[in-house]
């Protein structure tokens, strides 16, 4: 099975500032990487996809970039609104794992 | 667009088994483009994926889970099931149904959207 990891696996931050999470799988997954936010009580949303697609009506700060093992979700500058948790997800063979989640709070 | 809605039990005894229904509405369930999954949060905890089936009735399970766990799907009355048997408190957990779409210009699949969830509690 495919292991994904997530760091930091928490981190706080200030509105307005640039912030960078990182997964890593343990074995190549090529682009099978998408990438989730999830708000406390609410269902993950994908924001994206194919490692660097950004999901339709996601903002344009979150992008993603990476292949192979090693892959990276970007938001250029935050929002109150994306305080919350991320979810990284491989798609290249079952069974479809994700990271442990980073939790993205504010400083 | 499509939006699921999952349904079925809140509480469930020890030993015993798990269902659950997701209804999707917004399009039909026997689109070729998608499968139909499940995945489950423990309180507090991280994402688990259990299973997709496709409209045919093709399923593919996480391994962890694959013999405790079975899906069906209903293309009249676009619906797909899941059931998980012989539960324990550790099966505890939110319950959310998802699109498992498949890329069409990119390869790679992923999960949108998802229903809002169900809690699911083992205990007797």
């Amino acid at each position: 099975d495919i292991q994904m990891t997530q760091s930091p696996s928490s981190l706080s931050a200030s509105v307005g500032d640039r912030v960078t999470i990182t997964c890593r799988a343990s074995q190549s997954i090529r682009s099978y990487l998408n990438w989730y936010k999830q708000k406390p009580g609410q269902a993950p949303e994908l924001l994206i996809y194919a490692a660097s697609s950004l999901q339709s009506g996601v903002p344009s700060r979150f992008s993603g970039s990476g292949s192979g093992t090693d892959f990276a979700l970007t938001i250029s500058s935050l929002q109150s609104e994306d305080f919350a948790t991320y979810y990284c997800q491989q798609s290249h063979s079952s069974p479809y794992s994700f990271g442990q989640g980073t939790k993205l709070g504010i400083k | 667009q499509l939006q699921l809605q999952e349904s079925g039990p809140g509480l469930v005894k020890p030993s015993e088994t798990l269902s659950l229904t997701c209804t999707v509405s917004g399009g039909a369930i026997s689109s070729n483009t998608y499968y139909w999954g499940w995945i489950r949060q423990p309180p507090g905890k991280g994402l688990e994926w259990i299973g997709s089936i496709y409209y045919s009735g093709t399923t593919y399970y996480n391994a962890a889970l694959t013999n405790r766990v079975s899906m069906s799907i209903s293309t009249s009355k676009n619906q797909f099931s899941l059931r998980l048997t012989s539960v324990t408190a550790a099966d505890t957990a939110s319950y959310y149904c998802a699109t498992d779409k498949l890329g069409a210009t990119v390869s790679g699949r992923w999960f949108d959207p998802w229903g809002q969830g169900i809690l699911v509690t083992v205990s007797s």
